[in-house]
């Protein structure tokens, strides 16, 4: 089975751009989350869905937004970039909404802002 | 808010050496406390402690938690260059749908 897809791997934008970041969780997961990675810090949380549903967000300005569809994928947008807001993106896909200490992580998106 | 510290920041030893990674936390309504290795991009799941005073162990990595001091150790022996990576502590609260974790600890273990 396929693990959790993410894509673009890497990409490079300037300041005020938007961009969408777009995430495959493992077949059968139906809860995706997404968590930002700054270089030499732990992953930190932006959001979760489950079933189409926004079920948590972090401490994370209005700029971001995601979106769950049917068939359980999900995108993140961030308008508006700043340079801070370069990081690693990682998406985590689970089967249900609770057991979150059941993630499984993809590879990421490294956001490039200059 | 919740909190997680871990410590060292960053470690480095040789081949065959055994090392402790320590991880504090806070947290309000404590649900489980998870290890994962971050060797590149994705974290890999090694062990979720819900219960104090467990051990559980895979291969040469093991970790124990202590709920009433607040705090977990990740064990591993003989270690290999293979086990070069970023270590990451996380706790989950309960009902709160998001782990929170800590700063991780670089390991690198040298031949």
């Amino acid at each position: 089975d396929a693990g959790v897809t993410q894509s673009p791997t890497h990409l490079i934008k300037t300041r005020g751009q938007q961009v969408t970041l777009r995430c495959s969780p493992i077949s059968g997961h139906k809860s995706v989350s997404w968590y930002q990675q700054v270089l030499g810090q732990g992953p930190q949380f932006i959001f979760q869905y489950y079933e189409k549903e926004e079920r948590g967000r972090g401490n994370f300005p209005d700029r971001f937004s995601a979106r769950q569809f049917p068939n359980y994928s999900s995108e993140l947008n961030v308008n508006a970039l700043l340079l801070g807001d370069s990081a690693l993106y990682l998406c985590a896909s689970s089967r249900g909404q609770k057991n979150t200490g059941e993630l499984f992580f993809g590879e990421g998106s490294r956001l490039t802002v200059l | 808010e919740d909190k997680v510290v871990q410590s060292p920041l960053s470690l480095v030893v040789h081949e065959g050496d055994t090392v402790t990674l320590n991880c504090s936390y806070e947290v309000t309504n404590f649900r489980s406390l998870l290890w994962y290795k971050q060797e590149k991009k994705a974290p890999t799941f090694l062990f979720m402690l819900t219960s104090s005073g467990i051990e559980k162990k895979s291969g040469r990595l093991s970790s124990i938690l202590d709920k009433k001091e607040l705090f977990s150790i990740l064990n591993i022996t003989a270690t290999q260059t293979g086990d070069s990576a970023v270590y990451l502590c996380a706790v989950e609260a309960q009902g709160a749908q998001k782990l929170v974790f800590g700063q991780g600890t670089r390991l690198t273990i040298n031949p």
